[in-house]
């Protein structure tokens, strides 16, 4: 079955840098990947997703690029905010999308003001 | 993007007892599931709830541990059954919407004394 690893695992930034979250999948066949932000006590909330007919996409001072080749995805984002500090989660799945998705260990990024 | 309410948000409760968690969404969807998190860890999804038929489960979880029931598209629930202190997580419902996203409950925290 799928395997999606990410790093890194914690994160720390100053405020207005930009951060860099990875992501390797196992299964070609996997051709949707959403981003999950959550926050302490929060329920998991899709900041931006791609498929895999599209290289890259943006939305503000997110980004997600994808490279079906090696099989690894990215989540980029621009001048960091405290709000932004928070656990992040990268997923995939095959299928029609939504289905049987396999999530990443996730990674803690903390924003210092 | 569906409203998906969820109960109960906590609860403790002792071992060898069971819970049912409910989860109610205001618009008929496709594609219900039952996610896990343990503290401090990713999400791996326990099953999905399927209207009118049994649950499909992932490996390592089980209908009499888990059993799950989908009367109808816009509501399920989810029972842990003879909890014991490593059952301790989150359960989230989560619900995929026609645009093949995946949206996610508030969930429920529970603790297993």
């Amino acid at each position: 079955g799928e395997n999606v690893e990410q790093h890194p695992s914690t994160l720390s930034v100053q405020e207005g840098d930009s951060a860099v979250i990875k992501c390797t999948y196992s299964d070609s066949a996997s051709n949707y990947f959403p981003w999950y932000k959550q926050e302490l006590g929060k329920r998991p909330q899709l900041i931006i997703d791609i498929r895999s007919n599209v290289g890259e996409k943006k939305d503000q001072r997110i980004a997600v690029t994808l490279n079906k080749t090696a099989k690894h995805f990215s989540l980029h984002i621009t001048e960091t905010q405290p709000e932004d500090s928070a656990v992040y989660f990268c997923a995939a799945s095959r299928g029609s999308g939504s289905e049987k998705l396999v999530f990443g260990k996730g990674t803690k990024l903390t924003v210092n003001p | 993007s569906a409203v998906i309410s969820q109960k109960p948000s906590r609860d403790i409760c002792q071992r060898g007892t069971s819970l049912t968690i409910q989860c109610q969404v205001d618009s008929q969807v496709t594609m219900m599931f039952w996610y896990r998190q343990q503290p401090g860890q990713s999400l791996t999804l326990i099953a999905t709830a399927n209207q009118g038929s049994e649950a499909t489960y992932e490996s390592g979880f089980v209908i009499d541990k888990f059993p799950i029931s989908r009367p109808n598209l816009t509501f399920s629930t989810l029972t842990v059954s003879n909890m014991s202190p490593e059952d301790s997580s989150i359960y989230l419902c989560s619900v995929g919407a026609s645009s093949e996203k995946l949206f996610f409950g508030s969930g429920t925290q529970l603790s297993v004394l």
